[in-house]
């Protein structure tokens, strides 16, 4: 089955540092990758729709220059945090859609969980 | 504005109980309706509904969708403990392939 790996797990990082994030689909190509953002208790927000070899396209609300996405490869989206703050504090999850002539559907990936301190 | 409601946000059962989980959408160019369970980590899919009225089953877990009056139900029978999750709910919007989440419901199975 398609297979999404999500790097680091989790991750505690200075305030005023930058955190990477990556996203693979191991095993299928993926043009739309979207990432999530999950406070406590609380469903997933989604933050943006990360196309290969475009820009991304950001929900209302998330900052561009904050949360930097490239998807450069068919197999790889990563999101950074700059400089990040305690309130950036999250899970991060990403999600990669297969769409092919037989299957369509989404792949989480684990997901990582940022402690900004 | 897309929007997915759930409820309840919150269950408590006795093992054995069979629950019935609700979610209402209003999800422009809807596609499909999903489900998934979160446990500790990443949501593990459930079940895709694009047409109303027909019922999809997976052992103890059946999930059935209203097109007509943007509802869905997921129901889980005979419940075990390890049941015990966030069900959550997405509306696919055809447009960009977006999915939007539902609040969740908090399944707790006890003893």
């Amino acid at each position: 089955g398609a297979v999404v790996s999500q790097h680091p797990s989790r991750v505690i990082c200075k305030s005023g540092t930058s955190v990477k994030i990556e996203c693979r689909s191991l095993d299928f190509q993926a043009t739309t990758m979207f990432w999530y953002r999950q406070f406590p208790k609380q469903s997933l927000m989604l933050m943006a729709t990360s196309n290969e070899g475009s820009k991304a396209t950001y929900e209302q609300g998330v900052e561009k220059d904050k949360f930097l996405i490239n998807h450069a490869s068919l197999t790889l989206s990563t999101l950074t945090v700059t400089s990040a703050h305690p309130e950036d504090s999250s899970f991060y999850i990403c999600s990669a859609l297969l769409r092919t002539v037989f299957n369509y559907g989404y792949t989480f990936g684990s997901g990582t969980r940022l402690t900004v301190v | 504005e897309d929007k997915v409601v759930q409820s309840p946000l919150s269950l408590v059962v006795h093992e054995g109980d069979t629950v019935t989980l609700n979610c209402s959408y209003e999800v422009t160019n809807f596609r499909s309706l999903l489900w998934y369970k979160q446990e500790k980590k990443a949501p593990t899919f459930l079940f895709m509904l694009t047409s109303s009225g027909i019922e999809k089953k997976s052992g103890r877990l059946s999930s059935i969708l209203d097109k007509k009056e943007l509802f869905s139900i997921l129901n889980i029978t005979a419940t075990q403990t390890g049941d015990s999750a966030i069900y959550l709910c997405a509306g696919n919007t055809g447009t960009a392939s977006k999915l939007t989440f539902g609040t969740g419901t908090r399944l707790q199975v006890t003893l």
